[in-house]
């Protein structure tokens, strides 16, 4: 079946970047899309960005222009994201999740990542 | 501030009928039929329940109906059953964004 499997929970000081992983399995990972979104805790969902595999083309939030990067590696099927310079507001649970070409809704999603920044 | 707007809470007993509403503008709800729903329960991941405003996945239950009218699209859960307690949170497609979720509503079973 269709899953997506994040890398585990990241704890890191203000300034610093962090690099979350999605290993996807069950689909042809560069048909897709794969988006991020974010969870503040006790919040709702943020959309983050997405990445076109085939082109590495990637849309990103507003907020986060310049701060974050998308990317892809297709040999082993995984999609990254890497926030910089980060602050404490960006303490969240980081989600991947798949788009079908020609479709705009979000399934599967990855278990989550927590970040935690803190000093 | 979420783009789309949702009640912070409703409240059902179990076998009755509830329905989430999501406002948003002329600039996503109102300009696409890309609605989509997730049911979220504490530390879980979302799940899709509703797509194209009123699509269901396979496997998810005929309890869960979706609908829109103008900028305001809704998501219906009848038959209350104690499992639907969960967040719920509307996306949407946007000219702008592209991408807008909702600020959640939590749903309890009385």
């Amino acid at each position: 079946q269709v899953q997506l499997v994040q890398s585990e929970a990241e704890v890191k000081r203000p300034g610093a970047s962090v690099k979350v992983s999605c290993r996807a399995s069950g689909y042809s990972f560069t048909d897709d899309y794969i988006h991020w979104v974010r969870q503040a805790p006790g919040k709702g969902l943020e959309w983050v960005g997405r990445i076109n595999h085939k082109s590495g083309g990637t849309n990103y939030a507003q907020k986060f222009q310049g701060r974050m990067i998308l990317t892809s590696d297709t040999s082993i099927n995984t999609a990254y994201m890497e926030l910089r310079r980060l602050r404490s507001d960006d303490t969240a649970t980081y989600y991947c999740a798949r788009v079908t070409v020609g479709t705009t809704c979000f399934d599967p999603w990855g278990q989550g990542t927590p970040v935690t920044v803190s000093s | 501030q979420s783009a789309l707007t949702q009640p912070a809470s409703v409240s059902g007993s179990p076998g009755q009928s509830i329905t989430i509403s999501c406002t948003g503008t002329s600039s996503d709800i109102g300009a696409f039929n890309y609605v989509s729903w997730y049911q979220q329960h504490p530390g879980k991941a979302p799940k899709l329940m509703i797509y194209d405003v009123s699509n269901r996945p396979s496997g998810v239950s005929n309890r869960f109906s979706g609908s829109k009218s103008g900028t305001t699209a809704s998501l219906t859960i009848s038959g209350l059953q104690a499992e639907d307690e969960a967040d719920y949170y509307c996306s949407s497609y946007t000219i702008t964004s592209p991408w807008v979720f909702g600020g959640g509503t939590k749903l309890t079973v009385l």
